[in-house]
């Protein structure tokens, strides 16, 4: 009964293609995050939906696109990749938009670029 | 702007002793505070959370933190640490809705 779940959990592709890593919880939370952590394992929200809407939007390259079909689901597409996109990117949510309540994480999906 | 450090990017205890992680805060409202555990090659997972209802917050697996305003602060111990403890421990804040900031992470290494 996995609550937050990503796919794939590793992926190695080449320097100009375009990828996707999808996630899912299953808690019935209302908010949905993506981060990047980098080798240093600093940890960078990237983009935040809450009811299938973009409410967090950092700096982060419009190569990097989210999309959310329905609030338990958030994908995140990247085109073009380059060396620097090679990260651990995890999904996480939260119960309720309404107050700062802990975050459920995923495993993580470990993205090296060639 | 609320930002987060947390000072030493590694510790290393004997196992048995006293675990100490330091975590300093910046926030211009009461801010709800986290620590988080990160196992190799997984998520991270809430150990425990300040939101305001104590000082003093119990956590998962023994561990403790205690939030001090006057010191900006909100450290995680452990009394006698575990094997099992070695991990990387995460301090977090958020004063906004949808908005967390992690500090850097300390690495914690129990020694035999």
């Amino acid at each position: 009964d996995t609550a937050v779940s990503q796919t794939p959990k590793y992926l190695v592709t080449q320097m100009g293609n375009d990828k996707s890593i999808k996630c899912e919880q299953n808690l019935g939370h209302d908010t949905m995050y993506w981060y990047k952590q980098d080798s240093k394992k600093f940890l960078k929200i990237m983009f935040s939906y809450n009811n299938k809407e973009l409410i967090i939007n950092e700096t982060v390259p419009n190569r990097f696109s989210p999309k959310s079909p329905d609030k338990a689901h958030l994908n995140l597409h990247i085109n073009s990749l380059e060396l620097g996109d090679s990260a651990v990117y995890f999904c996480a949510s939260t119960p309720d938009a309404g107050a700062p309540y802990e975050q459920y994480f995923g495993p993580g999906t470990r993205l090296t670029v060639t | 702007a609320q930002s987060v450090t947390q000072l030493g990017s590694h510790v290393s205890v004997s196992e048995g002793a006293l675990v100490l992680l330091r975590c300093n805060y910046s926030s211009s409202v009461p801010p709800y505070l986290f620590w988080y555990v990160q196992y190799p090659n997984q998520g991270l997972q809430l150990l425990l959370k300040y939101t305001s209802a104590a000082t003093l917050v119990k956590g998962i697996n023994g561990f403790e933190a205690e939030f001090k305003k006057s010191e900006t602060s909100f450290h995680l111990t452990k009394p006698s640490a575990h094997m099992s403890d070695a991990a990387e421990y995460f301090c977090a804040v958020s004063e906004a809705t949808y908005k967390y900031i992690f500090g850097t992470g300390t690495r914690l290494k129990v020694l035999a």
